[in-house]
């Protein structure tokens, strides 16, 4: 989603609810893409990556999605708990450059 | 072993002075990076470190940020001059080898420019 100012785009959901996150990439060329979660006060923290040559990679309650065609990466978290209560960014990167984030999405879970 | 640590947590200073932060990479990390994270916003690169390579110093805002890497270990971010607009979170991130590979954040320095 976008970013309009301040405001983070925030997604809401109910405790054992399953969560989608989405990103919109931006260079068709990117070969390499990171989830990361940031805890208020916190530096970001690694979730999950995935490379070009995939389109779906599992983790522990986590799930990214790849759709080259459309430039769009997906985090998919399972049965989400209080804790996940974050901002979760994206990021992309290609060949050994560094990597370009997102804006980030706040994810608020109600128990 | 400890991960990323960045000195000092918080800082607040006057307009037109400069401040100096410091990040400790996780030993045995060649790769070091400097973002920036304004409130409510994503990170946005600074400068990058590899091993002996000359640094990546595409993503400094003026030539008022400056950073050095000594020894391929401890990094110092230096802003002169500071600006209100300066005031952000800076986060120091370090990797095993290179961009490519899962980078560890430090908690960050909160910056404040009155």
């Amino acid at each position: 989603g976008e970013s309009v100012g301040l405001h983070l785009p925030t997604l809401s959901v109910q405790e054992g609810d399953n969560s989608i996150i989405n990103c919109a990439y931006s260079n068709s060329a990117s070969d390499y893409f990171i989830w990361y979660k940031q805890e208020s006060g916190k530096g970001p923290q690694f979730i999950i990556d995935i490379r070009s040559n995939m389109d779906k990679r599992q983790g522990q309650r986590v799930t990214v999605l790849l759709n080259k065609t459309v430039k769009h990466l997906s985090l998919q978290i399972a049965a989400t708990q209080p804790g996940d209560s974050a901002v979760y960014f994206c990021a992309e990167g290609l060949g050994y450059s560094t990597l370009t984030f997102g804006k980030g999405t706040m994810l608020l879970v109600s128990p | 072993g400890a991960g990323v640590s960045q000195s000092p947590s918080n800082k607040v200073t006057e307009k037109g002075k400069d401040v100096e932060l410091r990040c400790d990479p996780i030993s045995g990390h060649t790769a070091l990076y400097w973002y920036r994270q304004s409130l409510g916003q994503g990170l946005e690169f600074l400068i990058y470190f590899q091993g002996n390579s000359a640094p990546d110093k595409s993503g400094l805002p003026s030539d008022r940020f400056s950073a050095e890497r000594t020894g391929g270990s401890v990094s110092t971010l230096t802003i002169q001059r500071t600006q209100q607009e300066d005031s952000a979170v800076y986060l120091c991130a370090s990797s095993q080898n290179g961009a490519r590979e899962t980078q560890y954040f430090g908690p960050g320095t909160r910056l404040l420019v009155l």
